[in-house]
C-alpha cells in the first residue's frame, strides 16, 4: 500500500462510552489490516487484525470493520476503560512485508 | 528473557560519533525489521531481513547501516548522523516476512546533538 490516512489524531472519550477510529487507504490490492496499540513509553502491540475476505471481526470490547468498496476500515472500542488510553495505529499491506502505518490516534479515556 | 529486546534504550550522540543499536529476538522468528518513529509521523520502515538476507532497503541514507549476523540478532550502525535523525528506533520481528503480526521491541530513543 502507498498511503493510509487515520482520523482523528486525538480523541477524548468518557469512561464507559465508545470510541471509533477510522483509516482510509488507497491501494485496492491491500488485503491485510492490523491495529496496533502503543501505551506511553511502551512498544506497539497488535490488538486486532482483519483480512480482506471478511467484513468484521470482534474480540471482546474491540472490533474492526472493513469496507473494501470505500477503502476504509475502523476500530471500535466499546465500554472504554482507563487502560484503553494509548496511541492506536492502523496499518495495511498487500501480502508483502511492507506494512504502511497511519499517523496514529491518541485516545484519552476520561474517568 | 522472551520477546524482542533492544539496547541501549536511550542514546545521545554527536554528529561525528559512531554508535550501534542492538536488537535480539527470542521468538524463533525468521524476519526482522528496523522502524523509525518520529513525532506526528507514521512508523517508517527502514530495513527488512528475512533469514538473514536483506530484502528491503526503504531509501534510507547510507549513514544508517544494518547488519544481521543471524536470525536472532539485528544491528543498526550509526555514523555521522544529523539532528533530524533523532527519533525512536523500533526493532520488530515476525514469523516470516509475509506472516502479518509484528512483535516490537521497546525501542531505542536516539538524540543527535
Amino acid at each position: 500500500g502507498e498511503n493510509v490516512e487515520q482520523h482523528p489524531s486525538t480523541l477524548s472519550v468518557q469512561e464507559g462510552d465508545s470510541a471509533v477510529i477510522k483509516c482510509t487507504y488507497s491501494d485496492s490490492a491491500s488485503n491485510y489490516f492490523p491495529w496496533y496499540k502503543q501505551e506511553l513509553g511502551k512498544r506497539p502491540q497488535l490488538i486486532i487484525d482483519i483480512r480482506s475476505n471478511v467484513g468484521e471481526k470482534k474480540d471482546q470490547r474491540i472490533a474492526v470493520t472493513l469496507n473494501k468498496t470505500a477503502k476504509h476500515f475502523s476500530l471500535h472500542i466499546t465500554e472504554t476503560q482507563p487502560e484503553d488510553s494509548a496511541v492506536y495505529f492502523c496499518a495495511e499491506n498487500f501480502g508483502n512485508e511492507k506494512l504502511t502505518f497511519g499517523t496514529g490516534t491518541r485516545l484519552t479515556i476520561i474517568p | 528473557e522472551t520477546g524482542v529486546t533492544q539496547t541501549p534504550r536511550h542514546l545521545v550522540m554527536g554528529m561525528t560519533n559512531k554508535k550501534s543499536l542492538k536488537c535480539e529476538q527470542h521468538l524463533g522468528h525468521n524476519a526482522m525489521y528496523w522502524y523509525k518513529q518520529s513525532a506526528k509521523k507514521p512508523l517508517e520502515l527502514m530495513f527488512v531481513y528475512s533469514l538473514e538476507e536483506r530484502v528491503e532497503n526503504n531509501s534510507v541514507p547510507s549513514r544508517f547501516s544494518p547488519e544481521c549476523p543471524n536470525s536472532s540478532h539485528l544491528f543498526l550502525h550509526l555514523h555521522t548522523l544529523q539532528p533530524e535523525d533523532s527519533a525512536l528506533y523500533l526493532c520488530a520481528s515476525s514469523q516470516d516476512r509475509n506472516s502479518g503480526e509484528l512483535f516490537f521491541g521497546e525501542g531505542s530513543r536516539l538524540t543527535v546533538l
